[in-house]
């Protein structure tokens, strides 16, 4: 167990709908990560938030977008769905402060099906 | 981020070390080298992670040359669980991206 989670495990949706995936940093992690893997695909790095604040931004498509709340759970909001959005969604969290080069630990994601 | 160049696949029998070799050549003086790996569809698993010297956990081993060039993971007693794909990850501190590229696919043979 990683320590980070993530709900919900597994997500049905028609196209057209709107989708949010949260995520629970492993206490004291500052930092949270979003990945998305397709099916048989790398994963592939959307955004990150540390603080609060988005710190880095990936391949990330303009109908997703992220938020880290005070309490530093984040949320994926995923709209307008697609058949391509459906893949795995992965949530990781590090400490990450200055200079510090601390690992991310991963959640056992979230797979998106997208009908 | 420094990009890393990994074989597509590897065999390993069980019992014996697996030695998964990473080549990272643009590595800058404060980028670190990370090791991953991912269990079919699980979330990715930390495994170790090093800046110039070598490191040990109860997992794995991390060698890094002297240039930092590149690095080999060695898994001292491979079992049937490490079958996974393994990714090495160059990424400077302070929390920026981990970039994941396509790994290798480490099978261990019974």
């Amino acid at each position: 167990d990683s320590g980070v989670t993530q709900t919900p495990k597994h997500l049905i949706t028609a196209t057209g709908q709107r989708v949010t995936l949260r995520c629970s940093p492993r206490s004291g992690d500052l930092s949270v990560y979003w990945y998305q893997q397709s099916l048989d695909q790398g994963l592939q790095f959307l955004i990150q938030y540390y603080n609060g604040e988005e710190r880095a931004k990936g391949n990330i498509l303009e109908r997703f977008s992220a938020q880290q709340f005070p309490d530093l759970h984040s949320e994926l909001n995923l709209s307008s769905l697609e058949l391509g959005d459906s893949a795995l969604y992965f949530c990781a969290s590090s400490l990450t402060r200055q200079g510090d080069a601390s690992e991310a630990f991963f959640g056992q994601g979230t797979r998106l099906t997208v009908v | 981020d420094a990009k890393t160049t990994q074989p597509p696949s590897m065999d390993c029998a069980e019992g014996r070390a697996a030695n998964l070799p990473c080549n990272h050549s643009t590595i800058s003086g404060n980028e670190y080298v990370y090791w991953y790996r991912q269990i079919h569809s699980q979330g990715p698993q930390y495994i170790i992670h090093g800046l110039k010297n070598n490191e040990t956990n109860e997992m794995a081993s991390l060698i890094i040359t002297e240039d930092r060039k590149s690095s080999t993971l060695i898994l001292p007693h491979a079992t049937l669980r490490d079958t996974a794909v393994y990714y090495c990850i160059v990424s400077s501190p302070w929390g920026k991206k981990l970039t994941f590229g396509t790994g290798t696919r480490l099978t261990i043979i019974p």
